[in-house]
């Protein structure tokens, strides 16, 4: 049983390129979360989604970032115009529908971007 | 707000010595508190959990009870290896939003 896989495991992107992220979750969990963990810190709620919603956003930045996670295909956070301080290791989980007292999330092994 | 504090690392000790993780938690509600473990260029693997007051996380030699009163979950271990180097994170869910809310994490290095 696969875990949650994510691609790239490393982006490079020039400031002002575009960034996408993908994130498959394990089978059977229908729940998707985004994470950003910069250097030398913890990591950071950004987003929650189930398959064609978005349920939580409130950590997401307002501009330039966007996910989705629809019906058929992986999940995927975009960043737009990237900056140097969008740097930082992207952590997707995911967690099996009906777990809304439990918390336990299984997370992928993470998507680095370094923006030059 | 809802926050955890966790002890600052990085935390160096010999093989066999005794490890010890603070970690404290402000919540609303009776949240579920876990540490998550962070081994070099991987994700977060979940180390051992506790859902409710006095309940006692354990596992690969690792303990943490959950205490409502000083609402914290410090990690303990009477004896860590090399291979327990590591990024440690304790982390809460509050029932109320889906997402867990982490600690700034804690690096932990073994010698040998």
């Amino acid at each position: 049983n696969a875990g949650v896989m994510q691609n790239p495991r490393h982006l490079v992107r020039r400031r002002g390129q575009e960034a996408r992220l993908r994130c498959s979750p394990m089978k059977g969990h229908s729940h998707v979360y985004w994470y950003r963990q910069l250097p030398e810190e913890g990591l950071k709620f950004m987003v929650y989604l189930q398959k064609e919603n978005i349920i939580d956003e409130s950590g997401m930045p307002k501009e330039r970032f966007s996910a989705e996670f629809p019906k058929e295909g992986p999940s995927i956070l975009r960043i737009q115009q990237v900056v140097r301080g969008d740097s930082a290791a992207y952590f997707c989980a995911s967690s099996p529908p009906g777990t809304g007292g439990d918390g336990e999330l299984f997370f992928g092994e993470g998507s680095r971007l370094t923006v030059l | 707000g809802n926050s955890v504090t966790q002890m600052e690392g990085p935390v160096t000790l010999s093989e066999e010595a005794f490890l010890t993780i603070n970690c404290t938690y402000t919540a609303t509600g009776y949240p579920s508190l876990f540490w998550y473990v962070q081994y070099p260029g991987e994700g977060l693997q979940l180390l051992l959990k506790a859902t409710k007051a006095d309940d006692k996380g354990s596992n690969k030699g690792f303990e943490a009870t959950y205490r409502k009163e000083t609402t914290s979950f410090h990690l303990e271990k009477g004896s860590v290896q090399v291979s327990d180097s590591a990024v440690y994170f304790c982390a809460f869910h509050s029932g109320s939003a889906r997402q867990l809310t982490f600690g700034s994490g804690t690096q932990l290095t073994v010698l040998p």
